[in-house]
C-alpha cells in the first residue's frame, strides 16, 4: 500500500524568502508518480508539479522546484521568493504506475497550510 | 491542460434530499475521477467514471449513495443521495492529461448539509 506523509500541519514564511514544504512516502513500487497541488481557500485544486520516480533531474516549474531524494523516499517542495497568493493548503500526492490496475489516481497526504506573512 | 468545470460552486441543502454535480471538460478524455474533501481532510477518492459502463467505487462508496453518469468522453455527474450533514465537503472532479498523465482537477463543489 501506499502512503503519503506531511509532517508540518502548518508553516509560516516571510515574504519574499523562500520555504520548503516536506513530503515523504512509502510504496514497493520501483515506478511512482510524485505530485504538489495548491489549495487556496476558495477549494480548487491546482496543480503546481510533478516528477517521475526514473526521472534523472529534480523537477522545475517557476518558483517551484522539487527535491527528490529517492534514497530517503521525500519529494519536498521549494517555493522560492514567497508572494503573499502563495498563502494555501499544500498536498503532495503519489500515483501508482500507469500499467496497474489503479492507475492515475492519487493517494494524498494530509497537507501543509502555508501563511506568507508582509 | 484541459479546461475543467464544475458546477455548482457551492450549495446549501436540506437533509434528506440529493444535489447532482456536473463536470464537463473541453476534450475527450478516457478516465475521470471523483473526490471527496472533508472539512480539514485530505482528498479521498470516491469513484471513476467510464464511459459506457458502470463506475468502479472505492472502498466505503456505494452506488446507491453516489450515482454516477458518464454518458461520453467530456461529461460525469456525481450525485450525492439522501444527504446528511456528514456529506458535508468538497466534491471535485479530475482527469488525466498530458504527459505522465498529470490529474488536473475542476474547481470543486463546496457542498454544506444543513
Amino acid at each position: 500500500a501506499q502512503k503519503i506523509t506531511q509532517t508540518q500541519p502548518g508553516m509560516f514564511v516571510q515574504e519574499k524568502e523562500a520555504v520548503t514544504l516536506d513530503c515523504t512516502y512509502d510504496t514497493s513500487d520501483p515506478s511512482y508518480g510524485l505530485f504538489w497541488y495548491k489549495q487556496p481557500s476558495s477549494g480548487e485544486m491546482i496543480f503546481l508539479i510533478y516528477q517521475g520516480s526514473y526521472d534523472q533531474q529534480n523537477a522545475t516549474e517557476g518558483r517551484y522546484s522539487l527535491n527528490f531524494q529517492k534514497a530517503r523516499k521525500s519529494a519536498n517542495l521549494v517555493i522560492s521568493a514567497s508572494q503573499l497568493g502563495d498563502s494555501a493548503m499544500y498536498f503532495c500526492a503519489m500515483r501508482r504506475p500507469i500499467s496497474s490496475g489503479s492507475a492515475r489516481q492519487l493517494t494524498f497526504g494530509s497537507g501543509t497550510q502555508l501563511t506568507v506573512l508582509p | 491542460s484541459a479546461v475543467i468545470s464544475q458546477k455548482p460552486s457551492r450549495d446549501i441543502c436540506q437533509r434528506g434530499t440529493s444535489l447532482t454535480i456536473q463536470c464537463q471538460v473541453d476534450s475527450q478524455v478516457t478516465m475521470m475521477f471523483w473526490y471527496r474533501q472533508q472539512p480539514g481532510q485530505s482528498l479521498t477518492l470516491i469513484a471513476t467514471a467510464n464511459q459506457g459502463s458502470e463506475a468502479t467505487y472505492e472502498s466505503g462508496f456505494v452506488i446507491d449513495k453516489f450515482p454516477i453518469s458518464r454518458p461520453n468522453l467530456t461529461f460525469s455527474t456525481l450525485t450525492v443521495s439522501n444527504m446528511s450533514p456528514e456529506d458535508s465537503s468538497i466534491y471535485l472532479c479530475s482527469v488525466p492529461q498530458g504527459p505522465n498523465e498529470k490529474l488536473f482537477f475542476g474547481s470543486g463543489t463546496q457542498l454544506s448539509v444543513l
